[in-house]
């Protein structure tokens, strides 16, 4: 059965604080996002991953960092956290392909930054 | 960037019922997929129709794409409390290997 998992599911951190979100998976995918998803807006794409070491801005990076470098983990950092990056984080991953896309997602951290 | 848009946000209908939901893009796609979500929770992946298909069935679920008009539906028929959940669309318009959601649609199935 195929496998992502978030180190937390919860997590409450105080603003100033640098903040680890682990992710890993374990379908050897090559793949692998962190998106955020606030009510109203769906969720956005903070980061992408194609292969270790190697990521790609998605449409909100700011503030955020990211690290890859074991195929199957993928981590999300908060240099810094703010009171406005209080949300759930959701980790997902899916195979390179073309054609077949599907994304497999995490359980989600929510993260409250007080 | 948000691509798709689901439509309605929310909807709430008698167990037994059928639930739509229509999902609205903007740009040329390979594919459109469908999750849903559960409260709290991640999503799961529920069915995917290529650009050149028109209609796919999964159980419960008939997905339709019509690409002239960049829209989907998701059909769940004789709907159960268990299917109360967010669905969202998702297309591939920013390449292969990433996908732009919608904002979701939430179901409340009321027993």
């Amino acid at each position: 059965d195929v496998k992502v998992t978030q180190s937390s599911r919860y997590l409450v951190k105080r603003t100033g604080e640098k903040v680890f979100l682990e992710c890993v998976q374990d379908m050897d995918h090559e793949n692998m996002f962190w998106y955020r998803q606030d009510p109203g807006l769906g969720l956005r794409l903070i980061y992408f991953s194609y292969d270790v070491k190697m990521k790609e801005k998605g449409d909100i990076p700011e503030g955020y960092s990211v690290s890859r470098e074991k195929k199957e983990r993928f981590s999300l950092i908060l240099e810094s956290a703010s009171t406005n990056q209080t949300s759930m984080y959701l980790c997902a991953s899916s195979l390179m392909g073309l054609t077949y896309n599907e994304q497999f997602f995490g359980p989600g951290t929510r993260l409250t930054v007080l | 960037s948000q691509q798709g848009e689901e439509d309605p946000q929310a909807l709430s209908i008698q167990e037994g019922e059928n639930a739509t939901m229509n999902c609205s893009y903007k740009t040329s796609i390979n594919n459109l997929q469908w999750y849903r979500q559960n409260s709290g929770r991640g999503l799961v992946h529920l069915i995917l129709i290529r650009s050149n298909e028109r209609e796919k069935h999964s159980g419960r679920l008939r997905v339709t794409l019509d690409t002239s008009k960049k829209s989907s539906s998701l059909l769940i028929t004789a709907s159960r409390a268990a299917d109360t959940a967010s669905y969202f669309c998702a297309t591939d318009s920013q390449g292969a290997q990433k996908l732009v959601f919608g904002q979701g649609t939430r179901l409340t199935i009321n027993p």
